[in-house]
């Protein structure tokens, strides 16, 4: 069982570059989020997802665009990277209950 | 939106003594508080949680008190031992319909052999 699939697990960027991280999970939960973790200032919520076709903007959703077209997949986009953006990277997802939260392993991105 | 803030920012216990670990929330209408453990290099994972009609609740070493009049909850570590050390993290959700867990800043807790 994989659980949440992040990849990739390590990238560099050039300020103004766009990319995707992938999340993936295959435990048909509905609910999936994006969190970016900083020093000192914990997991923030970036967007999230409560089912196919629906997403939210959580804390900090400046710079960064989601879409859920199916159950399993939730890809984060980076339109045009800057250095603020630079961190670690979660995706997690839910089952109904919205209860406990399954983590993927992380994306560290390096935005110079 | 819901605010959570997490105190201490480091704790460093001896091996054998408890450790404690708080937070408060803002939003009154907040009614499930887990709290994540995270080792160097991986995700957060779940170790306890607690729903806001509860006042306690206990898992073997780890226990977590709330209060909803004052608004904050607690970790507390008994009998701390090494592999205990990791980054905790405390979260308050508020419904379903919204689903936004919100997270506190993180306590890097250090058990001393």
């Amino acid at each position: 069982n994989a659980g949440v699939t992040q990849t990739p697990k390590f990238q560099v960027l050039k300020t103004g570059q766009s990319m995707t991280l992938q999340c993936a999970q295959d435990m048909n939960h509905e609910y999936m989020s994006w969190y970016r973790q900083d020093p000192g200032m914990g997991l923030r919520l970036i967007h999230y997802s409560v089912g196919a076709g629906i997403t939210d903007q959580g804390e900090v959703p400046n710079g960064y665009n989601v879409s859920r077209s199916t159950t399993e997949d939730f890809p984060l986009r980076l339109l045009s990277a800057a250095p603020s953006q630079t961190s670690v990277y979660f995706c997690a997802s839910s089952d109904h209950t919205a209860t406990e939260a399954f983590f993927g392993q992380g994306t560290r991105l390096t935005v110079v | 939106g819901e605010n959570v803030e997490q105190h201490p920012s480091t704790l460093s216990v001896q091996e054998g003594d408890s450790a404690v670990i708080k937070c408060t929330y803002s939003d009154s209408a907040s009614n499930y508080f887990p709290w994540y453990k995270q080792e160097l290099g991986k995700g957060p994972q779940l170790i306890i949680d607690i729903r806001s009609n509860v006042g306690e609740k206990k898992d073997q070493r780890i226990a977590v008190t709330l209060n909803k009049t004052a608004k904050h909850f607690s970790l507390h570590i008994t009998e701390t031992q090494p592999e205990d050390s990791a980054v905790y993290f405390c979260a308050a959700f508020r419904d379903v319909s919204s689903y936004k867990l919100i997270f506190g800043s993180g306590t890097r807790l250090l058990v001393r052999p």
